[in-house]
């Protein structure tokens, strides 16, 4: 079946330093991934979309990669600033021209000052 | 842009009554969607409609859950009878399809005593 695999450890760095979450796939062959940023009380919020075809997206201090060899992608905040903690999800197409979406369980992040 | 609104915000019920949650989508959007999060499943896809028709609906728990979008501006979400182990935080999404990014309400918090 398919499964979605987010670190459910929470990640804890220091502010100013790059912070990288992980999203590991199986029995997908998703054409495209989002992440979206969720803080408590509130609903996901989209932050970045990384098609197939693309190794890599860039949105200011946010940058994503998609190896749909190793069924990974990584997410990184450069730079990272105390704001940025909350939990972080990602999601893939649900089935092939679907335009449902399988969610991660997220990964928290908590960028201390 | 008023973005995806739902509610109420929070409901706390008895079990056994019946349970309404309510969404109006971003206008514009064609497609909505049911989510249910919970610390144990994270965020789960319940139902999606397609221009106002239920497209996938094998996420619905079971027969007490039902759904509806009467027209393009409004949707339900009906749980009867309600059961403890549906208290979780519903969240509707709503988006243009295809690859376009999901855009989340604030969630309805349910608690079924």
């Amino acid at each position: 079946s398919q499964k979605i695999e987010q670190n459910s450890e929470a990640l804890n760095i220091q502010e100013g330093k790059t912070a990288t979450l992980t999203c590991n796939y199986t029995n997908y062959s998703p054409a495209y991934l989002q992440w979206y940023r969720q803080d408590p009380g509130r609903g996901p919020v989209f932050l970045l979309l990384i098609r197939e075809n693309e190794k890599e997206k860039r949105k200011e201090r946010l940058k994503v990669t998609f190896d749909t060899t190793l069924k990974q992608s990584l997410f990184h905040i450069t730079a990272s600033q105390p704001a940025d903690s909350a939990t972080y999800l990602c999601a893939l197409e649900r089935d092939t021209g679907r335009r449902a979406l399988t969610f991660g369980s997220g990964t928290r992040l908590q960028v201390q000052p | 842009d008023a973005g995806v609104i739902q509610s109420p915000r929070h409901e706390v019920t008895e079990m056994g009554q019946e349970v309404t949650l309510r969404c109006k989508p971003i206008s514009g959007h064609n497609s909505l969607f049911w989510y249910r999060q919970t610390m144990m499943r994270g965020l789960e896809l319940l139902i999606y409609f397609n221009n106002n028709v239920p497209i996938d609906d094998s996420g619905m728990p079971e027969d007490r859950f039902s759904a509806k979008m009467p027209n393009a501006s409004f949707s339900t979400l009906k749980i009867q009878p309600s059961e403890p182990r549906d208290s979780a935080v519903y969240f509707c999404a709503s988006t243009w399809g295809g690859d376009q990014p999901q855009h989340f309400g604030d969630g309805t918090r349910l608690s079924i005593l």
